[in-house]
């Protein structure tokens, strides 16, 4: 499967724990976004990067996230100090973007669910 | 924030019916895409729309992107149950995709 994938599905922990996600884009896409879920809503953007220069991040992304894509390939995204009010699905999407500028198109992965207890 | 509204937010109909999803807006956007979403899953691309007035159909399905780029309609005709799903739209501007509150969709067999 050359999809997005994501690791863990799920992840359940204590408040003031950490947690780190992981993020594999499809190959080639040289664009990774991440967006939080919750129930009921559209995803909202927090963050992406263009191989792995971090470019935009979201006012949602507060000091205690932070997000990497060391070798433009695999990105993480780390939350310190959880909170019950980070309790969300964890969305990541890659996607080619071309310098022609023609546009481009998001793939998702399957997310990581996160409960704060 | 979300700029884009969707309506209806849930819609409930029997197998064979047709359906209309609206997805609106007072910014322009580049480009437009429609996603579906089941539980637990992440979204999967539907269709994208780039020039105003453009439709697109995929099989039952007909998109269309407004002729300002600012809104869009999803058509569903003789709806099966396996359409249920949450139905997204996401609008491009710069480089982020914004998305919309979705519409839950049930077909009922």
């Amino acid at each position: 499967d050359t999809g997005v994938s994501q690791d863990p599905r799920h992840k359940i922990t204590k408040r003031g724990q950490n947690v780190t996600f992981r993020c594999d884009p499809i190959s080639e896409h040289n664009r990774l976004y991440w967006y939080r879920q919750t129930l009921g809503q559209g995803p909202e953007f927090l963050t992406y990067f263009q191989n792995e220069a971090q470019l935009e991040k979201s006012r949602l992304l507060s000091d205690r996230f932070s997000a990497e894509r060391p070798k433009g390939s695999f990105s993480t995204l780390e939350i310190q100090r959880t909170e019950q009010g980070d309790s969300a699905m964890y969305l990541c999407a890659s996607s080619l973007e071309l310098t022609s500028g023609a546009y481009n198109e998001q793939f998702f992965g399957p997310g990581t669910r996160l409960t704060v207890l | 924030t979300q700029l884009l509204e969707q309506s209806p937010q849930f819609l409930s109909i029997q197998e064979g019916e047709n359906l209309t999803v609206y997805c609106n807006s007072s910014s322009v956007f580049s480009s437009l895409q429609w996603y579906r979403q089941e539980p637990g899953e992440g979204p999967v691309l539907l269709v994208t729309v780039v020039t105003g007035g453009e439709v697109k159909k995929l099989k039952r399905l007909t998109f269309q992107f407004g002729d300002a780029r600012k809104d869009s309609s999803l058509h569903i005709t003789a709806a099966q149950p396996g359409d249920t799903g949450l139905y997204l739209c996401a609008g491009r501007s710069g480089n982020q995709f914004y998305f919309g509150t979705g519409t839950s969709l049930t077909v009922i067999p």
